[in-house]
């Protein structure tokens, strides 16, 4: 069965870097993007990004309003995709997610249970 | 950037009762519509993709419709396990994939 783990989250200060891992089990991680979500306080879902597979040449997409600060990679070897986050925000208080697609098709059959990143001074 | 809108926020219902969701979109998105239902502390859950497709696993209670711009979910009959926060995604256009602000389905 398909198992996708989220760890790394936590209480950071504002302006500081925090990288979140996504730990993938029961499925060929390596042939399958990933993708990275959020959902911040009394707030909805929000995409972050994605990274696709090698065979995809590694390619990323970002949400636009993260203005660079986040960057996805993965570890095929190790079955976990990351997010980097740098320069963080307030704002950026949130449960993030990690989520993938069978069909490469952006409807997410998968989800790991989140990460709660809190940032705060 | 595609911008979906739902309604209504709040859907107060009974057990047993049909909860009917609504999801609109700023431009067409063909069919290309999933919903997603989120409960406090777990992972969202696909329930519809491709607008009318029902996910693995989903009861048959779950239904929904529509195209272009406009799509519904359906809930013929309320389970106590179906109050939660219902959301549209399009992933038609992108980036950004987007989803609606949601709908909450409490109970009345």
């Amino acid at each position: 069965e398909v198992h996708l783990v989220e760890s790394g989250g936590g209480l950071v200060q504002p302006g500081r870097s925090l990288r979140l891992s996504c730990t993938a089990s029961g499925y060929t991680f390596p042939d399958y993007a990933m993708s990275w979500f959020r959902q911040a306080p009394g707030k909805g879902l929000e995409w972050l990004g994605f990274i696709r597979s090698k065979g995809n040449r590694e390619a990323t997409r970002y949400a636009a309003s993260l203005r660079g600060r986040f960057t996805i990679s993965r570890d095929d070897p190790k079955t976990i995709a990351y997010l980097q986050m740098n320069s963080l925000k307030p704002e950026d208080t949130a449960f993030y997610y990690c989520a993938f697609d069978w069909n490469d098709d952006f409807y997410f059959e998968w989800w790991g249970q989140g990460t709660l990143v809190t940032v705060s001074s | 950037e595609i911008v979906l809108t739902q309604s209504p926020a709040t859907l107060s219902l009974s057990p047993g009762e049909r909860a009917t969701l609504s999801c609109r979109a700023s431009q067409s998105v063909g069919t290309y519509l999933g919903w997603y239902q989120h409960k406090p502390g777990q992972a969202p859950r696909l329930l519809i993709y491709h607008a009318s497709h029902r996910a693995t696993g989903i009861p048959a209670r779950f239904s929904g419709s529509g195209s272009g711009t406009d799509f519904t979910l359906t809930i013929s009959s309320l389970e106590p396990e179906d109050f939660a926060v219902y959301y549209c995604q399009q992933g038609s256009t992108w980036p950004p994939l987007t989803f609606g602000g949601g709908t909450k389905v409490e109970i009345k």
